[in-house]
C-alpha cells in the first residue's frame, strides 16, 4: 500500500496568519499516462463528515475559498491556506486515489492560537 | 446531489449488520460509492468501493473477507453488510461519492459492537 506521512500533526495559527500543510508520499502519485497526480485533500470540521477541498494535486472543489491552494509534484505535496480564518479549524487528511487500496495521511489538526 | 445514512447501530459481537446508503440526485449507476472508516479519534481508513453501474467492487486488503459492499439500484442504495461482527468493528463508517474525487459525503453511521 502507498503510504502518505502528513507533518506536522499539530498545527497550532493565529487567524490571519499563513498555514501550511506537507504530505509524502512512499510512491509517485503521477500518472505517466495521463499526466495527473492523484492528491486530494479533504478537511473535517469538528463534529462533521469529511468534505473535499482540493483533488488531483490543486484543483479546488467548489465553493472551497481561494485562500486554500494544493501543489507539489511526485511524492511531496502541500496545503497551502493564505490566511487562517476561524472556520478553517479541524484535521485535514491528504488522500491518495492513484492505486487501490487509496490510503489517507494520518491528519493534521488545526487550530487557533 | 445527497448521500443519507441508516442510523447509529449497537451490535453484538457475533451478529450480522447492514448500513445503508440512500443516493439522491444524480444518476446513481454512473459513479463509484466509497465506504470509509473512521475509529472514534483516529483517521480515516479506506474500506472499499463500488460501481453501481454493474457492481464492479474494490477492497482495501484489511477489510477484504470481513464485509461486503452491495447495491440496489432500483433505490438507489449502497450497502455495507457484516456477516459477523467483532468489537474491533466499533467506528463510523462514512459512503462518499466519487465525482472527480470524493465528494459528497453521507452523515456518517456509528456502530458499536459490544457484549
Amino acid at each position: 500500500d502507498i503510504v502518505l506521512t502528513q507533518t506536522p500533526l499539530s498545527l497550532p495559527v493565529t487567524p490571519g496568519e499563513p498555514a501550511s500543510i506537507s504530505c509524502r508520499s512512499s510512491q509517485s502519485l503521477l500518472d505517466s499516462d495521463d499526466g495527473n497526480t492523484y492528491l486530494d485533500w479533504f478537511l473535517q470540521k469538528p463534529g462533521q463528515s469529511p468534505q473535499l477541498l482540493i483533488y488531483t494535486l490543486s484543483y479546488r472543489a467548489p465553493g472551497v475559498p481561494d485562500r486554500f491552494s494544493g501543489r507539489g509534484s511526485g511524492t511531496d505535496f502541500t496545503l497551502k491556506i493564505s490566511r487562517v480564518e476561524p472556520e478553517d479549524v479541524g484535521v485535514y487528511y491528504c488522500m491518495q486515489r492513484m492505486e487501490f487500496p487509496y490510503t489517507f495521511g494520518q491528519g493534521t489538526k488545526l487550530d487557533l492560537k | 446531489v445527497q448521500l443519507v445514512q441508516s442510523g447509529a447501530e449497537v451490535k453484538k459481537p457475533g451478529e450480522s449488520l447492514r448500513v445503508s446508503c440512500s443516493a439522491s440526485g444524480y444518476p446513481f449507476t454512473d459513479y463509484w460509492i466509497a465506504w470509509v472508516r473512521q475509529v472514534p479519534g483516529k483517521g480515516l481508513e479506506w474500506v472499499g468501493t463500488i460501481y453501481p453501474g454493474d457492481s464492479d467492487t474494490r477492497y482495501s486488503p484489511s477489510f477484504q473477507g470481513q464485509v461486503t459492499l452491495s447495491v440496489d439500484t432500483s433505490v438507489t442504495t449502497a450497502y455495507l453488510h457484516w456477516n459477523t461482527v467483532r468489537a474491533s468493528d466499533t467506528a463510523i463508517y462514512y459512503c462518499a461519492r466519487k465525482s472527480a474525487s470524493y465528494t459528497p459525503w453521507g452523515q456518517g453511521t456509528l456502530v458499536t459492537v459490544s457484549s
